[in-house]
């Protein structure tokens, strides 16, 4: 049981450069979010998904496209990278359906913009 | 605006001492508040969970309070170690369906 997920650990962009990052959970949880953390801001909510084939914008999605693949997966995309998203991103996890109200996050994913 | 306060200065105290963080917020009527401990380099770890119509919650050397009218949680580690070292993170769910808000984390440091 490896809970959450993330890939890759580290990555270095260009500006203007895309990538993806990936997010899996095992926990058959139906809620997925993704979370930026930055020195000084604290954890912030970038996108989330309530269930499979539902997707939300969160506090800060400016930048960003995600993707609920299917139970287990959820990735985040930056089209075009910024030196702004320069940040460590966390995917997290949760059962809102019964009475466990709590995420259970990855170990993140540190990203840098050139 | 919408806020979370947690002291951004770090606690320092000595081994064997209570530990009591500060979670204050405005604006908000949280239907829960929950405390996490992040490692450096690591995602926050879930530690404990208050709801609104509960006063404290234990588990443990840990104790979290929760005070409606003063808009504050308190967490308390009793008997600090030095394995305690780490940033606590309030957070709170402010829509009831675990849209957590989180605090910017207040770092604790436990000397021997």
């Amino acid at each position: 049981n490896a809970g959450v997920t993330q890939t890759p650990k580290f990555q270095v962009l260009k500006t203007g450069q895309s990538m993806t990052l990936q997010c899996a959970q095992d926990m058959n949880h139906n809620s997925m979010y993704w979370y930026r953390q930055d020195p000084g801001m604290g954890l912030r909510l970038i996108y989330y998904s309530a269930s499979e084939g539902t997707t939300d914008k969160g506090e800060v999605p400016n930048g960003y496209n995600v993707s609920r693949l299917n139970k287990r997966e959820f990735s985040l995309r930056l089209e075009s990278a910024a030196p702004s998203q320069t940040s460590v991103y966390f995917c997290a996890s949760s059962d809102t359906s019964g009475s466990t109200d709590t995420q259970y996050f990855g170990p993140g994913t540190r990203l840098t913009v050139l | 605006s919408q806020k979370i306060e947690q002291n951004s200065e770090a606690l320092n105290i000595q081994e064997g001492k209570t530990a009591t963080l500060t979670c204050n917020y405005t604006n908000y009527s949280p239907a829960y508040l929950q405390w996490y401990r992040q490692d450096p380099g690591r995602g926050p770890v879930f530690l404990l969970l208050i709801r609104e119509n509960e006063k404290e919650k234990r588990k443990e050397r840990l104790k979290v309070t929760f005070d409606t009218t003063l808009k504050q949680s308190l967490f308390h580690i009793t008997a600090s170690q030095p394995a305690d070292s780490a940033t606590y993170l309030c957070a709170l769910d402010i829509t009831g369906f675990q849209k957590l808000v989180f605090g910017t984390g207040t770092r604790l440091l436990v000397s021997p």
